[in-house]
């Protein structure tokens, strides 16, 4: 089955910092690979996807690169926004077989004025 | 709208009460899912469904735990005699079709038990 490592937190970033949410995972057949968000009170959306080896996957300057060798999805922001204040998921899923995401614990980050 | 709809949105019961938690998906979306996300924690997998058919229950955590989606589209996840363990944010994501498909999620229904 699959399991994902995620970088515990709380992350404290003051705003315009780089940011590195660490992630990775062990999974059966070829994953499609996940990053999702929580921000305050609300559901959780999809933040961005990749589905094959070396894949970049971006939105709202948010990336993360699909690097099979070392089974890592390390989500990258060059400047954090106070908006970016949310709990973020790392997840795989199989390509085939069970359908069910496994999410990580999620890293909580908090962006400072 | 056109998101996952949960109703409702928040819900207390009294330990030994049954309830049950209802999720309309986005219309057309073939796969269905709920999770289970207690304070601080990631989400749980708890069933799926594709269509009417329930693929995987494996993690329902006891037998008091019982979802259906009859027809396809709505799907309800009732919990009978509830226990204070029970309290937790039941989430229902629905996607379009299977196969690595982004989930979409609802807002969730919390749920506490006293």
């Amino acid at each position: 089955g699959n399991s994902v490592t995620q970088m515990e937190g709380p992350v404290t970033l003051s705003e315009e910092a780089f940011l590195t949410i660490n992630c990775t995972y062990t999974a059966t057949g070829y994953p499609s690979l996940f990053w999702y968000v929580q921000y305050p009170g609300e559901g959780l959306q999809l933040l961005l996807k990749a589905t094959k080896a070396d894949d970049k996957g971006s939105n709202k300057g948010f990336e993360a690169t699909y690097r099979k060798e070392t089974t890592s999805f390390h989500l990258e922001k060059g400047s954090v926004q106070v908006s970016d204040s949310a709990v973020y998921f790392c997840a795989p899923t199989p390509q085939g077989g069970s359908e069910k995401l496994v999410f990580g614990k999620g890293t909580k980050l908090t962006v400072n004025p | 709208g056109a998101g996952v709809s949960q109703s409702p949105r928040y819900k207390v019961a009294k330990r030994g009460q049954d309830v049950a938690l209802r999720c309309d998906p986005i219309s057309g979306h073939v796969s269905l899912f709920w999770y289970q996300q207690a304070l601080g924690q990631g989400p749980e997998f708890l069933t799926y469904f594709q269509n009417e058919a329930q693929l995987d229950k494996s993690g329902l955590p006891s037998d008091r735990f019982f979802a259906e989606r009859p027809e396809g589209s709505v799907s309800t996840l009732k919990i009978q005699r509830t226990q204070q363990e029970d309290s937790a944010v039941y989430l229902c994501a629905s996607s379009l079709m299977t196969g690595g498909s982004p989930l979409h999620f609802g807002n969730g229904t919390r749920l506490t038990v006293t």
